[in-house]
């Protein structure tokens, strides 16, 4: 995989926008950017994926810059249920390896 | 629409005694499989992952094992646990083809005594 890096740990208030940073510098042309979270004691759910356009589902939005080494997810309105490990993975092939992610608290 | 069956949900064995965990997916063909450990305060480790029958890629061996007898079907084994197997381990799917996100299982929490 691309070498990912994200902070250890973030706060944020409860009904603020959480803004989750990831830098990914080796990422290559056709690789793609995934995110995942995992709420304790359960395994990861995906949340969200992207190439290049900036992409929003359901769940988050996700904004990649436009030279793609760097990328945001955002939750537009964090609740306590948010609190979780969020992962930023940029596959590559078949092996899929997860970082230490960031540890996202959100604050009543 | 796919679901991933893992079982059992919790496990507790004694040292040196055998392993073996099971993972189905259903709803789609020819994925690719991995298995995930979870040391407890830890992080996800990639143990072993699968892009077709037979097909197995070891990340880290030591003394356990994974087969996929079956296209939908991967199997974590060992011949003797250590206490350091303890952990919650995790089986995961994606459809074979590029740009396809993971689905993981619910995992097994396994306690070595």
């Amino acid at each position: 995989d691309a070498k990912t890096t994200q902070p250890p740990s973030m706060d944020c208030a409860e009904g603020r926008a959480a803004n989750l940073p990831c830098n990914h510098s080796t990422i290559s042309g056709n690789e793609y950017v995934y995110w995942y979270r995992q709420i304790h004691s359960q395994g990861p759910q995906y949340i969200i994926h992207g190439l290049k356009n900036n992409e929003t589902n359901e769940m988050a939005s996700l904004i990649i810059t436009e030279d793609r080494k760097s990328s945001t997810l955002i939750l537009p309105h964090a609740t306590l249920r948010d609190t979780a490990v969020y992962y930023c993975i940029v596959p590559r092939w078949d092996k899929i390896i997860f970082g230490k992610g960031t540890r996202l608290h959100i604050l009543p | 629409s796919q679901t991933i069956h893992q079982w059992p949900a919790t496990l507790v064995q004694p040292v040196g005694s055998p392993l073996s965990l099971e993972c189905t997916v259903e709803g789609t063909s020819n994925p690719n499989l991995y298995w995930y450990r979870q040391a407890a305060g830890r992080g996800l480790q990639l143990l072993f992952y699968s892009v077709g029958i037979g097909q197995i890629s070891s990340e880290v061996p030591q003394n356990l094992s994974a087969s996929r007898p079956q296209d939908r079907q991967f199997i974590l084994s060992s011949k003797k646990l250590l206490l350091s197997d303890s952990g919650f381990y995790l089986c995961a799917w994606l459809e074979g083809s590029y740009n396809s996100p993971l689905h993981f299982g619910n995992g097994t929490r396994l306690t070595v005594t």
